[in-house]
Parts: structure tokens; C-alpha cells; sequence
């Protein structure tokens, strides 16, 4: 069964800190996504990105945090200057079809900021 | 947005049948249902998806009466291993922009 692969799947950085997760969707998905779950609570959207663009974004992505797909395969979530309270799961997710809700997610990166 | 409301746990035994029922009273036309599982530090899992009566696949069923107001997640002869977190969706995927929206959930679980 085709697979979202994160990496890493543990990061530690320094509150200021820019970090960059990296995603690498299933390769005939044309849909990404970024979600974040802080520990025990709800699983949040942050952003969904089709065609080279963003198409939604929730009010936690704000300038502090950016997405790209540099080549044909990754996807990446950057955070400029972490906080505390970015200390989270962030889960990245693709689909093939915009109108299909079988997202499949990757088993996500652990963001600790200390 | 339809909100939904799902028991915050549940308990069950190795071998028995569990029906998680979600309450989604001001759902709308366009909205699908849909349940996803997720494992403690895994991410979500999506495990079934409906529009009104019933669905099966090789992992549960979806049952949807015809008013659409409640659907009840059918997981036959559960394991150890369904114990998971359970959630329940409801929305318009074609306009909603890839914006899931998770509620707390229901927490199963099986004992032996």
C-alpha cells in the first residue's frame, strides 16, 4: 500500500529556531496538505496545496509558516522563528481527487521547541 | 460546518461487534460522512466514507439512515488492535478546500 513518508520523524530545536519538515506524498497524488496535532488535542488543518499554490489556509498558518514542493516529489512545511507553542505532531497528508476525502497521512514529525 | 457529537469513549471486548454512533443534525446536501482511526502518535487513517444508506468495505461498514441526521460506524468481531481513536466527519469535499475538520473523537477500547 503506497505510503506518506515524514522526515524526521522527531525534531528538537531552540524557540527562534527556523525548521523545515519534509514530506514526501504518493507519487500520483496531485493534493497536499498540512495538519498539526498538539498533544491531546484535535487534529487542526493548517493548509492545502494544489497546482504549485496554496488553496486554503486555516489562522494558525500565518507568515510565520510557508510550504513549497522544490521538486516533483517532496513537500516541505517551514517555520521561520519557532515558539514554544509550535510544539506539536504535524501530519502530512495527499490525495488524489480534491472531491475524495481518503486523505492518507504520514505517521508525521514530532516538533519539540525547548 | 456541520458540527458532530460522538461518545468521548468506549469499552469493548476481543470478538464483539461495535457501533459508534454520530450525531450530525445540521448536516447539508452536499455533505459526505466519513470516519477516519487514528493510533497514538500515528496519523489519521481513513477507514470509510458515505453519502446515505449503507457502505461496507473489507474494514467496517457505514450505516446512514435516511435523514441523514446520525451514521453509526460498524467495526465486526474487533481486536486488540482497533483500539484506536475514532473520528467522524462531515462536509462538502468537493468546496471545502482540503479542510478536514476533526472533533475529539471517540477513544475505543478492547480488552482481551
Amino acid at each position: 500500500e503506497p505510503e506518506v513518508t515524514q522526515t524526521p520523524s522527531h525534531q528538537v530545536t531552540q524557540m527562534g529556531q527556523e525548521v523545515i519538515l519534509r514530506c514526501v506524498p504518493i507519487s500520483n497524488h496531485l493534493y497536499f496538505y498540512w495538519y498539526r496535532q498538539i498533544l491531546g488535542q484535535k487534529v487542526e488543518f493548517l493548509v492545502s496545496f494544489y497546482n504549485n499554490e496554496i488553496s486554503e489556509k486555516s489562522e494558525i498558518f500565518d507568515d510565520q509558516f510557508s510550504v513549497e514542493r522544490p521538486d516533483g516529489s517532496n513537500f516541505t512545511l517551514k517555520i521561520r522563528s519557532t515558539k514554544l507553542e509550535d510544539s506539536a505532531m504535524y501530519f502530512c497528508a495527499s490525495s488524489a481527487d480534491r472531491g475524495a476525502y481518503g486523505y492518507t497521512f504520514g505517521s508525521g514529525t514530532r516538533l519539540t521547541v525547548v | 460546518l456541520a458540527k458532530t457529537t460522538q461518545p468521548i469513549s468506549m469499552d469493548s471486548y476481543e470478538g464483539q461487534e461495535v457501533n459508534i454512533t454520530c450525531s450530525h443534525n445540521n448536516i447539508a446536501t452536499n455533505d459526505y460522512i466519513t470516519w477516519y482511526q487514528q493510533f497514538p502518535s500515528q496519523g489519521p487513517r481513513f477507514i470509510i466514507q458515505g453519502y446515505k444508506t449503507k457502505v461496507t468495505n473489507e474494514v467496517a461498514s457505514l450505516f446512514i439512515p435516511a435523514d441523514r441526521k446520525s451514521s453509526t460506524l460498524s467495526l465486526p468481531r474487533v481486536s486488540l488492535s482497533d483500539t484506536a481513536v475514532y473520528y467522524c466527519l462531515v462536509g462538502d469535499p468537493y468546496n471545502q478546500g482540503g479542510k478536514l475538520i476533526f472533533g475529539q473523537g471517540t477513544e475505543l477500547s478492547v480488552k482481551p
